[in-house]
């Protein structure tokens, strides 16, 4: 089974609101990612966890706040986003951090922010 | 620093027919390379990937060849459907994986 699961598949938020994107995976990996993807574009990393400890924050913004609470599960939480931010976040996993580890992604979540 | 660059789309191709996507890669140290495929309103699939020079990844009838000589990694299929149309992604991984800009391909019937 290579399966990872984000919820909710679409979300729509004011600036103001507070919300968070879930991501779940039971292959026992222990790196996870979160990538930003806008229309006609190649994903851009955001952040990497590995064994539960974040290790690249690719200079992201502070209304984007990551959460690994255990080895299967990544969140990110969202706060006081612009409307630059609408896009599809995709969450991806893999069995380690390194050259020969493939990424498995999710089908993402679909943000716009209003 | 490491870059992919593919060839630029999109691609329309009718089925049947054979589809070649280039791709060549920068890197200063020895990447693993991938193809990911990406349907629409979907995440990113894995298609193939190759470890080290000279191997050959192939899946779904999709193939393509690790030249570390041509530092190239272009993806063929011999006759594609209408199932194949879909975005493709050619990346390499070297501690972070990085992509190519993507090619469009459509297939009609």
């Amino acid at each position: 089974d290579t399966e990872v699961t984000q919820t909710p598949k679409h979300l729509v938020m004011g600036m103001t609101n507070k919300k968070s994107l879930k991501c779940e995976q039971h292959m026992g990996h222990r790196a996870m990612y979160w990538y930003k993807q806008k229309a006609k574009k190649p994903p851009e990393l955001m952040f990497v966890y590995s064994y539960e400890k974040l290790s690249i924050n690719e200079s992201v913004p502070s209304r984007f706040s990551p959460e690994c609470p255990n080895s299967s599960l990544l969140n990110l939480h969202l706060h006081a986003l612009q409307p630059e931010d609408s896009a599809l976040y995709l969450c991806a996993s893999s069995q380690d951090v390194g050259v020969g580890y493939e990424q498995y992604f999710g089908p993402g979540t679909r943000l716009t922010v209003t | 620093g490491n870059s992919v660059t593919q060839m630029e789309g999109p691609v329309t191709l009718s089925e049947e027919a054979f589809l070649t996507i280039n791709c060549t890669y920068t890197a200063t140290g020895y990447p693993s390379l991938f193809w990911y495929v990406q349907y629409p309103g979907e995440g990113l699939q894995l298609l193939l990937k190759a470890t080290k020079a000279d191997d050959k990844g192939s899946n779904k009838g999709f193939e393509a060849t690790y030249r570390k000589e041509t530092t190239s990694f272009h993806l063929e299929k011999g006759s594609v459907q209408v199932s194949d149309s879909a975005v493709y992604f050619c990346a390499l991984n070297d501690y972070k994986l990085s992509f190519g800009a993507g090619t469009t391909v459509t297939v009609r019937a």
